[in-house]
């Protein structure tokens, strides 16, 4: 199994610019999320998904998006990039259920000029 | 709001002693909480669970223990070696009857041991 998967591992972008950080996991977990670290904070929610076709919103959900269509996948888009967005973005992945520990990708380091 | 609280000055111990870390917070119930690792680059990887209702949980040479009186949570890693070294994260669980279990990160303590 390669478990969760991000790409790119980097990207520079301009202010104003768009684009999605891909995510995808191949352990059929029903939970996935997306966090932001940013350094001295905590990793930070955006948006998680319980299921295909279901998403909410985190902590932290202003401009970005997310989709579920497949189990699979779970891209977050930028809609248009600001400085604020600088972070190094963390998709996870979990089974369903409360208690269960996240299995997280090795991250997409971001930075917006 | 909740607050969640490590150290965030670099713990440096020798090699084979006992490295302890904390984690406290505040204005939280947590049901539960959970200690990752993270190393440099790379995403963080869980390592222990416990609930609100245990005390104290061990695998291997980790050992975590939970006070919610206290609202305080100790790692223990014993005998450490220079592998040890990394940023561990304490995450709190949400409180019981809850949806999606929303963790609230704590920003992570930095250990390097020395050979």
């Amino acid at each position: 199994n390669a478990g969760v998967t991000q790409t790119p591992k980097f990207q520079v972008l301009k202010t104003g610019q768009s684009m999605t950080l891909q995510c995808a996991q191949d352990m059929n977990h029903e939970y996935m999320s997306w966090y932001r670290q940013d350094p001295g904070m905590g990793l930070r929610l955006i948006h998680y998904s319980v299921g295909a076709g279901i998403t909410d919103q985190g902590e932290v959900p202003n401009g970005y998006n997310v989709s579920r269509s497949t189990t699979e996948d779970f891209p977050l888009r930028l809609l248009s990039a600001a400085p604020s967005q600088t972070s190094v973005y963390f998709c996870a992945s979990s089974y369903g259920g409360r208690v269960r520990e996240q299995y997280f990708g090795p991250g997409t380091r971001l930075t917006v000029t | 709001s909740q607050k969640i609280e490590q150290n965030s000055e670099a713990l440096n111990i020798q090699e084979g002693k006992t490295a302890t870390l904390t984690c406290n917070y505040t204005n939280y119930s947590p049901a539960y909480l959970q200690w990752y690792r993270q190393d440099p680059g790379r995403g963080p990887v869980f390592l222990l669970l416990i609930r609100e209702n245990e005390k104290e949980k061990r695998k291997e040479r980790l050992k975590v223990t939970f006070d919610t009186t206290l609202k305080q949570s100790l790692f223990h890693i014993t005998a450490s070696q220079p592998a040890d070294s990394a940023t561990y994260l304490c995450a709190l669980g949400p409180p019981a009857n809850t949806g999606f279990q929303k963790l609230v990160f704590g920003t992570g303590t930095r250990l390097l041991v020395s050979p």
